[in-house]
């Protein structure tokens, strides 16, 4: 199994460009979990998928922050217009059952400069 | 209060000796725990699940207390591999959906 993939693996931009993160999740898996990893704050969960509904999104910083899951096997992190504060790296991660271990992928490294 | 909070680190222990990580959870409707290790500039892996009458993994001992709300990691015969962080994670089930919650992470450096 290729494991969950991420794309891109790094990403600079530029304050207020619209930036957009994939995931693939590893085939099977019924849950996608996004979560955003800095020094000061750890692992933050920012929301979750079940089925491809949106289950918990409460960790959604604001507004500029949008998923999508269109499909199981695909799924969506935009931040539109981003800011140097969402510099970070981005995981997402799937699990086969509720309560079950989470596979991640290997991140997204976001600068916003 | 965190929901689940982690001995803060960095722990700096020579090779070959026992370390011990501390972990509690406030959500008493915790349903499921694991020990995660994250290398520098890697993604997170599983290390072990947790279960109520502690499990054993070659040198890795993990222990739940449920009463306490409380969950260790013991590692014996420390190895320079073992060097990482430490993430302790709680699945936590609310109103029939999960939620994975870390913890911030303990540092181990394990020195020659």
């Amino acid at each position: 199994d290729a494991g969950v993939i991420q794309s891109p693996r790094h990403e600079v931009t530029e304050m207020g460009q619209e930036v957009t993160l994939r995931c693939k999740p590893i085939s099977g898996h019924d849950y996608l979990f996004w979560y955003r990893q800095t020094m000061m704050r750890g692992l933050e969960l920012l929301i979750y998928f079940n089925n491809n509904v949106p289950i918990d999104d409460s960790g959604m910083p604001e507004d500029r922050f949008s998923a999508k899951m269109p499909n199981a096997s695909f799924s969506t992190l935009k931040i539109q217009p981003s800011e140097p504060r969402d510099s970070a790296v981005y995981f997402c991660a799937s699990s086969s059952r509720q309560g079950g271990e989470a596979f991640f992928g290997q991140g997204t490294r976001l600068t916003v400069v | 209060r965190k929901e689940v909070e982690q001995d803060p680190g960095p722990f700096n222990v020579p090779e070959g000796a026992t370390v011990a990580f501390n972990c509690t959870y406030s959500n008493s409707a915790s349903q499921s725990f694991f020990w995660y290790r994250q290398d520098c500039r890697k993604e997170p892996k599983l290390l072990m699940s947790v279960y109520s009458s502690g499990n054993e993994d070659g040198r890795f001992t993990a222990q739940l207390n449920r009463a306490s709300q409380y969950i260790s990691l013991l590692i014996r015969d420390s190895k320079l591999s073992d060097s990482a962080t430490y993430l302790c994670v709680v699945n936590i089930l609310i109103q029939g959906a999960q939620k994975l919650v870390f913890g911030q992470g303990t540092r181990l450096t394990i020195n020659p």
